[in-house]
């Protein structure tokens, strides 16, 4: 079965401190990992796309890693506005199979 | 560029009446995703629709949903009858042809049903 599984379900951390995300996947004919970064009350908002294992991609305090089981989110020093739930997804055949998300907490 | 609008943003109706969602991408994308999310599930795929034809509805739960795309600016979806186990926020995403990439995420609908 094509699963996307999320760890840990959540993650607080004081303002600094950095941490890592993990998203594991089995997905058929995966055609890129995707992250999204969801606020309370919106929509997902894409972060990043990565189509293959070694891949990397930044942006701002996020990086994303791929392998070929697994993907990473790396928060470094990390501020209270990146509190919030990040979500990645398998995409197979034009759609998207999403985890159940993180639900980050950056306390001051 | 108002990104994509959903309508309304809160619905609360009993058990049994008919729900329609409404959806309107944005301009110029021509594929359109209706999910649904819960705590229990997280974030589903219902149906998704490439130029206004539906491609995959594996998703929809039963036939008391159905979804429609009449036209390139506009999608519904409509749960009848509506029961308590529909409640949950209802997203529509579009997404350009020329990319895999972003998904272009609405505000949601939060729908309850007593």
């Amino acid at each position: 079965e094509d699963q996307v599984t999320q760890s840990p379900e959540a993650l607080r951390l004081q303002e600094g401190e950095s941490s890592s995300l993990n998203c594991s996947y089995t997905v058929s004919g995966l055609r890129g990992l995707f992250w999204y970064r969801q606020d309370p009350g919106k929509g997902p908002e894409f972060l990043f796309t990565l189509y293959s294992a070694g891949e990397e991609k930044e942006k701002e305090r996020l990086k994303a890693t791929l392998t070929k089981k697994e993907s990473f989110l790396h928060i470094t020093a990390p501020k209270p506005e990146d509190s919030a739930t990040y979500l990645c997804a398998g995409h197979q055949g034009g759609k998207l199979i999403f985890g159940q998300g993180t639900e980050l907490s950056v306390k001051p | 560029d108002a990104g994509v609008i959903q309508s309304p943003r809160h619905e609360v109706t009993e058990m049994g009446q008919e729900v329609t969602l409404r959806c309107k991408p944005i301009s110029g994308h021509n594929s359109l995703f209706w999910y649904r999310q819960t705590m229990m599930r997280g974030l589903e795929l219902l149906i998704y629709f490439n130029n206004n034809v539906p491609i995959d509805d594996s998703g929809m739960p039963e036939d008391r949903f159905s979804a429609k795309m009449p036209n390139a600016s506009f999608s519904t979806l409509k749960i009848q009858p509506s029961e308590p186990r529909d409640s949950a926020v209802y997203f529509c995403a579009s997404l350009s042809g020329g990319s895999y990439n972003e998904q272009f995420f609405g505000p949601g609908t939060r729908l309850t049903v007593l």
